[in-house]
């Protein structure tokens, strides 16, 4: 089946620095990627639909200059987080629509998620 | 405003059945979703609900019910590798998914 690869699994790093994560779709185009957080004990938080190669579109209370979305190829979505600061330690998933279920709907694929934690 | 709610958590028994229950609030609606999600990865597709009714899928079943705004997920036979976050989303008639916050479910031997 379609596989969605993220990287890197864990990120630790310096208050006011940058890290970026990566977003691949495996064997197959993805014009749309979605890019979520989730807390501990929270549900996901949808923060931005990135579109190859165009603009992404941000929720609500999402800084888009903070969160920083790059999807330059079909099969490549970044997310970078800049001056990151403590209150940005979240888990951070992508996903890509991956085809349809039994009644039609589409489905989302996930990576397996980064983990970030900013010291 | 949108809303999902799902009980926080649950217990249930090895080879037992179980039922996470799911009620949503949301405007307009585009279907129901149940995703797994084992600790520290990322969630996985269970199932989808559009119509009302039961969608049975091996061990794990999904009901809808529209006019009561209700889903749940039913387990059988469960196991010991069951023991995830079952997460509850419904989409709006913007296409957004809403979600739930989880529901923890613990397997006893």
């Amino acid at each position: 089946g379609a596989v969605v690869s993220q990287h890197p699994s864990w990120v630790i790093c310096k208050s006011g620095t940058s890290v970026k994560i990566e977003c691949r779709s495996l064997d197959f185009q993805a014009t749309t990627m979605f890019w979520y957080r989730q807390f501990p004990k929270q549900s996901l938080m949808l923060m931005a639909t990135s579109n190859e190669g165009s603009k992404a579109t941000y929720e609500q209370g999402v800084e888009k200059d903070k969160f920083l979305i790059n999807h330059a190829s079909l099969t490549l979505s970044t997310l970078t987080v800049t001056s990151a600061h403590p209150e940005d330690s979240s888990f951070y998933i992508c996903s890509a629509t991956t085809g349809t279920s039994s009644t039609g709907a589409n489905v989302l694929t996930f990576g397996a998620g980064s983990r970030l934690t900013v010291l | 405003g949108q809303n999902i709610d799902q009980p926080t958590e649950m217990t249930a028994t090895e080879g037992a059945i179980v039922q996470i229950n799911c009620t949503y609030q949301t405007s307009g609606f585009n279907g129901l979703f149940w995703y797994q999600q084992h600790a520290g990865e990322a969630p996985t597709f269970l199932s989808y609900n559009v119509l009302d009714g039961l969608e049975e899928k091996g061990r794990f079943s999904s009901f809808l019910s529209r006019s009561k705004g209700y889903s749940y997920l039913l387990l059988k036979e469960l196991q010991m590798k069951d023991s995830a976050s079952y997460l509850c989303a419904a989409m709006d008639s913007n296409y957004q998914l809403i979600w739930g916050a989880g529901t923890k479910l613990i397997i006893k031997p």
